[in-house]
């Protein structure tokens, strides 16, 4: 068990361009959530999964935001025709029901649009 | 007002000091509470569960007040590996997200 891996570590696209994040859990955990992080402030929930559903959306989720879990194992973070506003850290964490709720994060991914 | 308010220092603190940090919650449906320790540039990872009765782990000492919507964390003896920012976890009784405050910055000086 290597913990939560998440790719790329770090990303630089230009605005108006999509880009895409990958989040392995760690394994069997059946919850995965993505947060964004800011500097100076703490992680601000995007969305939820159980499994494959996808249970909670933030209201921050706009519909440039989209993301996956196809099978219940790896998700995968997609922002479309980004802005300089979604410069930010991508968290990924994952828990497992049967372990309480402590959630396990990623290093992130550190996205910076120019 | 933010679901979840702290302090955002920085408390800045010799070592061997005893320092503590508050936290406020404002929705009373929070079931579950936690403090997470977050590094310069790491991720944030799980530093205790705050329980109603108060709990312990070493130097640390957590307490919640529901009555007031109060969480605190008590560091004695501060260490310079202490250094890091300190963040106060809701979680509410409905849904699964964790809902974290801004984050109180601890610096511990030698």
């Amino acid at each position: 068990d290597t913990g939560v891996s998440q790719d790329p570590r770090h990303k630089i696209t230009k605005r108006g361009q999509n880009v895409t994040f990958r989040c392995d859990p760690i394994s069997e955990h059946n919850r995965l959530y993505w947060y964004r992080q800011t500097l100076g402030q703490g992680p601000e929930f995007l969305t939820y999964f159980q499994n494959e559903a996808q249970l909670e959306k933030s209201r921050l989720l706009s519909d440039r935001f989209s993301a996956e879990r196809p099978k219940g194992s790896f998700s995968t973070l997609e922002i479309q025709r980004t802005e300089q506003g979604d410069s930010a850290m991508y968290l990924c964490a994952s828990s497992s029901r049967d372990r309480g709720t402590e959630a396990f994060f990623g290093q992130g991914t550190r996205l910076t649009v120019v | 007002r933010k679901e979840v308010e702290q302090d955002p220092g920085p408390f800045n603190v010799p070592e061997g000091a005893t320092v503590a940090f508050n936290c406020t919650y404002s929705n009373s449906a929070s079931q579950s509470f936690f403090w997470y320790r977050q590094d310069c540039r790491k991720e944030p990872k799980l530093l205790m569960s705050v329980y109603s009765s108060g709990n312990e782990d070493g130097r640390f000492t957590a307490q919640l007040n529901r009555a007031s919507q109060y969480i605190s964390l008590l560091i004695r003896d501060s260490k310079l590996s202490d250094s890091a920012t300190y963040l106060c976890v809701v979680k509410l009784e409905y849904g699964n997200k964790l809902v974290f405050g801004a984050g109180t910055i601890l610096r511990v000086k030698s």
